[in-house]
């Protein structure tokens, strides 16, 4: 069974860095895209950016690059998102999902999530 | 990069059909992917390439496309079945990068 579970619920103050992680099982893990997407209180799903755990190949969306570190430990089938300085405004959801992507396929979907870790970031 | 567009907000009565659509210059090149999301839950996979249903998700939901644009359709709408909804495709860079649709409040009267 596939599976990806996430770390759990954070609350970290403004200029604080994190890094929460997304354990996947029951299927190769350096053999599929992992993505992140963000999801801000009472509002859309945002994708965050990806990356595949066989190369470390990491792909973001302009909207967060420089913003976030995504990363991947192979070795403990785990990937990461991280911050070096969280805002208040990067209180959210934050989701990861196994990506089917392929260069030569018009398929792309995230066909498992995470339950998600709810990231609060206050003074 | 790209965008999907869809409707904010759209009824049905129980029982009745109703079309979800997802607009966007890259769906003339990539499949859309829908999902489903529930209040306090993880976004579920209810669509994915040309009309796939994962397992376990029933045969109301289908999926179809045209030019620009992708739907979701329910047939005979359950209560159950009121949720969000939103759209993913990959972008037009063609480098794996995807976006989201703003989702789609689907209301059961």
């Amino acid at each position: 069974e596939v599976q990806l579970v996430q770390s759990g619920a954070e609350v970290k103050k403004p200029g604080e860095s994190l890094k929460i992680s997304c354990k996947g099982s029951g299927y190769s893990f350096t053999s599929y895209w992992i993505g992140w997407v963000r999801q801000m209180p009472g509002k859309g799903l945002e994708w965050m950016g990806i990356i595949y755990p066989g190369d470390s190949d990491t792909r973001y969306s302009p909207s967060f690059q420089g913003q976030v570190t995504i990363s991947a430990d192979k070795s403990i089938s785990t990937a990461y998102l991280q911050w070096s300085s969280l805002k208040a405004s990067d209180t959210a959801m934050y989701y990861c999902a196994r990506l089917v992507s392929s260069s030569w396929s018009p398929m792309y979907y995230f066909d498992y999530w995470g339950q998600g870790t709810l990231v609060t970031v206050s003074s | 990069s790209s965008e999907l567009t869809q409707d904010p907000a759209v009824s049905v009565a129980l029982g009745q059909t109703v079309r979800i659509t997802c607009q966007g210059d890259s769906l003339r090149s990539y499949y859309a992917s829908w999902y489903q999301q529930k209040p306090g839950q993880a976004p579920v996979l209810v669509i994915y390439g040309k009309n796939n249903r994962p397992s376990g998700i029933p045969d109301r939901f289908s999926g179809s496309s045209s030019g620009n644009t992708a739907s979701l359709t329910i047939t005979g709408a359950q209560a159950e079945d009121e949720a969000d909804y939103y759209c993913n495709s990959r972008d037009s860079s063609g480098n794996h990068l995807g976006v989201f649709g703003g989702g789609t409040k689907l209301t059961v009267l």
